[in-house]
Formats: C-alpha cells, structure tokens, sequence
C-alpha cells in the first residue's frame, strides 16, 4: 500500500531563509507525487507534481522537490521564504487504487517570522 | 473561468440529523472527489465521481453517500450524522482523465455536529 509520512508537524523559519519540508513515501511501485499547499480558510493548492519524469521538479512559487528512490524521498525546498508562504503543506501519493484517490500526509504547518 | 463552488460554507447540525452538501466543479470537468478534514485524522478520501458514476471509495461508512448528475455537479449526502462527523468537507474537481492529473480543490463546507 501506498503511504506518505511528513518528517515534521512544524516547521519555523525567518523571511529570507531556506525552507525545506521533509517527506518519505512508500510504494511497491513507482508513485505519483505531489505537494499541495493549504492557506487559512481556503482550499488546497497543487505546487508540484512528480510523475516518473525529471527527478528535480518545480512548481509554483519558487518550490521545487527531488525525487530520490534510493532515500524514498520528496522533499520540498525554497531557497528563501516569503511571509506569504506560512500555510500548512501537505505531502501526498496516489493510491494504487488510482482515480484521484490521493493519500495525504499529515500536513507541515510553516511559520515565516520577519 | 470560475472555481469549484462549495456550497454551504457552514453548517451546523444535530446528533442524528442528515445532511446534502454541495459541489459544482469546473466546466468541463467530469471528475469529482470528496475529501473529509479533520485535526485528527487528517485529509481522508470519501469517494469520486466520474459521468454520474462512482468510480473510487474510501473506508467510510454507509452512512456516507454520494451522487453526481449530468452535469457533473455532485453532492454529498451524511445521514444520521455523529458528533466525530464534524469536519471540513472538501471537494476537488479534474478533467477526469488522468488519475495523476492536477485537481483543483473547492475552499470546502465546514459541518459542525452538535
């Protein structure tokens, strides 16, 4: 079975700085990956997706994430944060079962201080 | 082009009432989902929809309905509602295509079960 497991619940950082959001997956096959991002009061938003292409993968503002099968990896990175970006990030696969059955992570929430 | 449309924003019910929530994807799409959030839990997946058939179902009880119509529009119908019921209802829509393909979330009911 499909699965997803984000490394931390919280993660902090000042504007300007580095982000990085870690998550492992697991798979018996080669997974569909994605980063979505929830803002206050809104719904999700896809950042990224991996789909057995280019293992560096960028998305919207600024992320980026790299596939890596040896670690079973897909962390999300950004080489400086922005107020903007504190919102709750979730890390997901799709499950074998496939037709938009996505597994969530159970979410990073990110805080940018000034 | 318009969003997906979630309807209501709120809703508060009692212990053994029902409940009909509502989504109208994006036109042209064909695909809906259904997910529940929840502190505990997480983002869970309830079921999907494509042209007016249920194609994908998650482990929720029977309790848990949904239906789509010709014009894709879905609802979502909770009978018999518990007070663990209470949740953010999100509904994501999609081409249908593609499992792996990019959903487009709605900003989602909040059911409140008192």
């Amino acid at each position: 079975a499909q699965s997803v497991t984000q490394l931390d619940s919280h993660v902090s950082v000042s504007e300007g700085t580095p982000v990085l959001l870690r998550c492992n997956y697991s798979s018996s096959y080669s997974p569909s990956l994605f980063w979505y991002v929830q803002h206050p009061n809104k719904g999700l938003q896809l950042l990224l997706k991996y789909t057995s292409a280019a293992t560096l993968v960028k998305g919207i503002n600024g992320f980026e994430a790299e596939f890596k099968k040896s670690e079973t990896s897909f962390h999300l990175t950004k080489p400086s944060a922005h107020m903007s970006d504190a919102a709750e990030y979730f890390c997901v696969v799709i499950s074998s079962g496939g037709y938009n059955k996505l597994i969530f992570g159970a979410g990073t929430r990110l805080a940018v201080h000034p | 082009k318009a969003g997906v449309t979630q309807t209501p924003r709120y809703l508060i019910k009692t212990r053994g009432q029902q409940v009909t929530l509502s989504c109208s994807p994006i036109s042209g799409h064909r695909s809906v989902s259904w997910y529940q959030q929840t502190p505990g839990q997480g983002l869970q997946f309830l079921f999907e929809y494509f042209s007016e058939t249920q194609r994908n179902k998650g482990n929720f009880p029977g309790r848990f309905s949904g239906r789509q119509f010709s014009n894709s529009r879905s609802e979502m119908n909770v009978s018999t509602l518990e007070l663990g019921d209470s949740a953010l209802y999100l509904c994501a829509s999609s081409l249908g295509g593609d499992s792996s393909e990019k959903l487009f979330f709605g900003s989602g009911t909040q059911l409140s079960v008192l």
